[in-house]
C-alpha cells in the first residue's frame, strides 16, 4: 500500500538559505500536516491543510510557510535558515470527516543547517 | 500547557514480561487516541488506536485500554520482545488537532 512520501529525505544548507519539503500523502488523503522534531525534543506541530485550506496553525516560525496544491501534495517553505532549524521534519496525513481518522506518517526529511 | 503527558521518559522490561506505557490527557475534547512507535530517524509508526466509545482495543501482542473519566489510557505490550525497543509516543485527537506525549524510550532487555 501507499504510504505518506516525503522528499528529499536529507537536505544540507547553510544558514540563510531557502530550503523546500515536500510531502505527498497517502492517496484520497485530503488533510496533510507538518510536524518539527529536533534533537531530544518531542515532535513539534507545525501546520495543517484540509482540502488546500490552513486548517491549523502550530509553532511555525514566520519563516516558515507552507501550502497544500490541488493534488493535495504540500509544500513547506522554510527561508532564512538558522541553525535551530535543524531538525526532522515530517509530515502526517489524513482522511478527514469524522472520528477516529488514522493518521499516517511519512518517513521524513531530514534538514541539517550548517 | 502540556495537553497530553507521559511522565515516564524511560522504561526498563525484560524479554518477555509486560510492557506497560502509560498516557494522561488533559483535553475532554479528545474522542480518538493513538500510540506511535518511533526509530532514530523515522517517522512515527502507527501502532493502535482507540476511541472514545470503547475502554479496550486488542491487536496481537498490543492492547490499549482507555479510562476516560481519569483522562487516562495505557499501552500493554505482552509478550515484550528486543525489537519493541523504541520511543513510544502516545497521541490524542480531536477537531483535527493531533497532540503527542513527549514520548517513553521503551528498552527490552534480552
Amino acid at each position: 500500500a501507499a504510504g505518506v512520501i516525503q522528499s528529499p529525505r536529507h537536505l544540507i544548507k547553510e544558514k540563510r538559505e531557502t530550503a523546500t519539503l515536500k510531502c505527498y500523502p497517502i492517496p484520497r488523503h485530503d488533510t496533510v500536516y507538518w510536524y518539527q522534531q529536533g534533537p531530544g525534543q518531542d515532535p513539534q506541530f507545525l501546520i495543517s491543510f484540509y482540502e488546500k485550506m490552513q486548517s491549523d496553525k502550530g509553532s511555525i516560525p514566520d519563516r516558515f510557510s507552507a501550502q497544500q496544491f490541488s493534488d493535495y501534495h504540500s509544500e513547506l517553505n522554510m527561508s532564512s535558515l538558522e541553525l535551530g532549524d535543524s531538525a526532522l521534519y515530517f509530515c502526517a496525513s489524513s482522511l478527514a470527516g469524522g472520528v477516529g481518522n488514522t493518521i499516517y506518517f511519512g518517513e521524513g526529511s531530514w534538514l541539517t543547517v550548517v | 500547557d502540556q495537553q497530553v503527558k507521559q511522565n515516564s521518559p524511560s522504561l526498563s522490561v525484560q524479554e518477555g514480561r509486560i510492557s506497560i506505557l502509560n498516557c494522561d490527557y488533559t483535553n475532554s475534547m479528545f474522542d480518538y487516541f493513538l500510540w506511535y512507535k518511533k526509530y532514530p530517524a523515522e517517522g512515527p509508526t502507527f501502532l493502535i488506536s482507540i476511541s472514545s466509545i470503547k475502554d479496550k482495543n486488542e491487536d496481537g501482542r498490543f492492547t490499549v485500554f482507555l479510562n476516560k473519566s481519569a483522562k487516562h489510557l495505557s499501552l500493554h505490550i505482552v509478550p515484550s520482545q528486543p525489537g519493541d525497543s523504541a520511543v513510544y509516543f502516545c497521541a490524542s485527537e480531536g477537531a483535527q488537532k493531533l497532540v503527542f506525549g513527549q514520548g517513553t524510550r521503551l528498552t527490552i532487555n534480552p
